[in-house]
This record gives structure tokens, sequence and C-alpha cells, in this order.
């Protein structure tokens, strides 16, 4: 597709649900980021993804975060039993190289609202 | 641990008004410096890399310079349209694996 993309773009659930939140990047880029932002601050790295292996997951809060890209293209993060404090904007982000040292290009983003 | 700060947090400018923006960081071997403009409901979009003091790159009213200690986003006669917030982001060392540190943004105003 012409840039990265994400849905929903917003979500809704009630507190202890489990969502999906999904992520289509430019194609045949080879690494993919997940980044949480909250209002008025810079986005917060979550996971990295160079082609379907997770690479880096240091930034995944708790064990109820969860991110997959098993054929190295569209990527699900997957919070379990959400809580209101992963109320957030979350970001995909795709680039053409591996190991960072190139521009990522964002998408619009899901803002999960828990109520 | 990968920091950066950012200022001031806010800037408003008259349409013309040359000023400069700052990011200071603190890395453990950088790899590379990004700036990115980020409009309202939008996501970051992506300006510049620099990856070595005294490197400079520059883009219409824009340029970025970096130090071995912070980068200056420099805006030459800004216009309204320049108004956004402007995040700057490191790469550090081989021990950051692949994660941008982002810092908070400064947000800036350009009044016609």
């Amino acid at each position: 597709g012409a840039g990265v993309s994400q849905s929903p773009r917003y979500k809704v659930t009630k507190r202890g649900q489990d969502v999906a939140l999904r992520c289509d990047p430019i194609s045949g880029h080879v690494s993919l980021y997940w980044y949480r932002q909250a209002l008025g601050q810079g986005p917060e790295f979550l996971t990295y993804f160079n082609y379907e292996a997770q690479q880096d997951k240091s930034g995944l809060p708790n064990d109820r975060f969860s991110a997959e890209r098993p054929e190295g293209s569209i990527s699900t993060l997957t919070i379990q039993r959400t809580e209101q404090r992963d109320s957030a904007m979350y970001r995909c982000a795709s680039s053409s190289r591996t190991g960072g040292g190139t521009e990522a290009f964002f998408g619009q983003g899901t803002r999960l609202t828990v109520v | 641990e990968d920091q950066v700060t950012q200022s001031p947090e806010a800037l408003r400018l008259q349409e013309g008004e040359s000023s400069s923006l700052n990011c200071s960081y603190t890395v453990s071997g950088l790899r590379g410096l990004f700036w990115y403009r980020q409009d309202p409901g939008k996501g970051p979009e992506f300006l510049f890399t620099l990856y070595s003091a005294g490197e400079e790159k520059e883009k219409e009213r824009l340029k970025a310079t970096l130090t071995k200690k912070e980068s200056f986003l420099h805006i030459t006669a800004p216009k309204p349209e320049d108004s956004a917030t402007y995040l700057c982001a490191v790469l550090g060392g081989e021990t950051s694996g692949s994660r941008l540190t982002f810092g908070e943004g400064t947000q800036l105003t350009v009044n016609p």
C-alpha cells in the first residue's frame, strides 16, 4: 500500500476484554515497530520485528501484551485482559532496512480506550 | 539508558521570525538522531537523520545540525504551515537494539 495502515482507527473496549490491533506496513518493508504514544508525549517503544522474527520485545509493559508478524508482513498487537492504564494511541511504523538506522514511516495509529 | 530532552516545550513565532528548537541527548554510542514532524491526529512524519557530529541537513525552511550532545532544528522565516509538534529521537548503541527513544516534542505555532 501507499503507507502504513492501521486498524481499527478507534477501539473502545471494556476492562478485562482482549483486543487485537492490526498493522499493515508499507509493501516490502522488512522492519516493523510498535510504539505507544500518550497525549502530549513522544512515542514509546514496545517491540520490533525483522521480517517475521520478533527481535526486541523489551518495551512490552507486561505479559498481557504480545505481538506477532507470522509471514513477515501484517502484524498484530494483542492486549489481554485490558486495563484502563492501557488506554493510549498505539502506533505502528515500518522501514525498508533492518537495524533501526533508517527512517521509519508511521501509521495514523489506533486510539484505544478502555472503559 | 538513552535519554532525550527537547526544549522549549512550546514555541510561538510570528511568520518570518526565525528560531531554533533544541534536542539534548544522552546515549552510549549514537547510531542516529532523527527529527520528525507530527501534525494533530497524525503519525510522526520523517524529516531528517543525522549520524555524526558536525553533520547538517536541510529541507526547505528547516535545517538540522548535530553536536556530540545535542541537535538543533533551525527554522528560517517560518510560515503558518510549519506549525506542528517536532519530535527528536535517538538510536543508541548496540544494547539499544532497534528502538528509537523519543523526546516529548516541541509544539511550534507560527502566527500569520
